[in-house]
């Protein structure tokens, strides 16, 4: 089955500063990138998400960038604020869909004003 | 649109007992999933279903029975509660594994 590793597992910026959140996956079946933002005691909502046949897409100040021969694919977040901090998780997901989801460990982002 | 229900919302339980986590979606989704949520340790796969009658195990099966009888609901069942399973249930679902939608979260203490 598919393996996503994430990283960091914490991490600290300063407002107005970028945020960058990795991870791999194994999987080179893989197709569909979601990302996902939990705030606290809220359950998790996606924000933004990749297709395989695109390298990178953005929604406003948010980004995601999909490295498919390094099976790596990267969240990206500019001019943070107090509202980004969360807890980010990413996802990998083979083509077809019929087989179990797993998720990264997760990020905790803090955006320190 | 009601999305992903879950209930109950807290529950408490003594080593031992057993319950029910009641899961539904009024989205017809195929794809439904329970997840467990415990503090670094990310969202674990308990158990998930591609459709009605079809159930397979997770990454942290052990404790846990489901099942689909229907499209709409899947239900999470804990035998005999143990304090290791204290934690946030999240059931998800999801059109063919893509977005998915998480219930509410269940807040879990055991005894």
């Amino acid at each position: 089955g598919e393996n996503v590793e994430q990283h960091p597992s914490t991490l600290s910026v300063q407002e107005g500063d970028s945020a960058v959140i990795k991870c791999t996956y194994s999987d080179s079946a893989s197709n569909y990138f979601p990302w996902y933002k939990q705030e606290l005691g809220k359950r998790p909502q996606l924000i933004i998400d990749i297709r395989s046949n695109v390298g990178e897409k953005k929604d406003q100040r948010i980004a995601v960038t999909l490295n498919k021969t390094a099976k790596h694919f990267s969240l990206h977040i500019t001019e943070t604020q107090p509202e980004d901090s969360a807890v980010y998780f990413c996802a990998a997901i083979p083509s077809g869909g019929y087989q179990k989801v797993t998720f990264g460990i997760g990020t905790k982002l803090q955006v320190i004003p | 649109n009601a999305g992903v229900t879950q209930t109950p919302k807290f529950q408490v339980l003594k080593t031992g007992q057993s319950m029910t986590l009641q899961c539904a979606q009024d989205m017809n989704h195929e794809y439904m999933s329970w997840y467990r949520q415990d503090p670094g340790m990310g969202l674990r796969l308990i158990h998930y279903s591609v459709g009605a009658g079809i159930t397979d195990q997770g990454e942290v099966p052990n404790g846990y029975n489901v099942s689909r009888s229907t499209t709409e609901d899947f239900p999470l069942r804990l035998l005999s509660a143990a304090p290791s399973q204290t934690s946030v249930y999240f059931c998800a679902s999801s059109y063919r594994g893509q977005e998915a939608f998480f219930g509410q979260g269940t807040r879990l203490t055991v005894v």
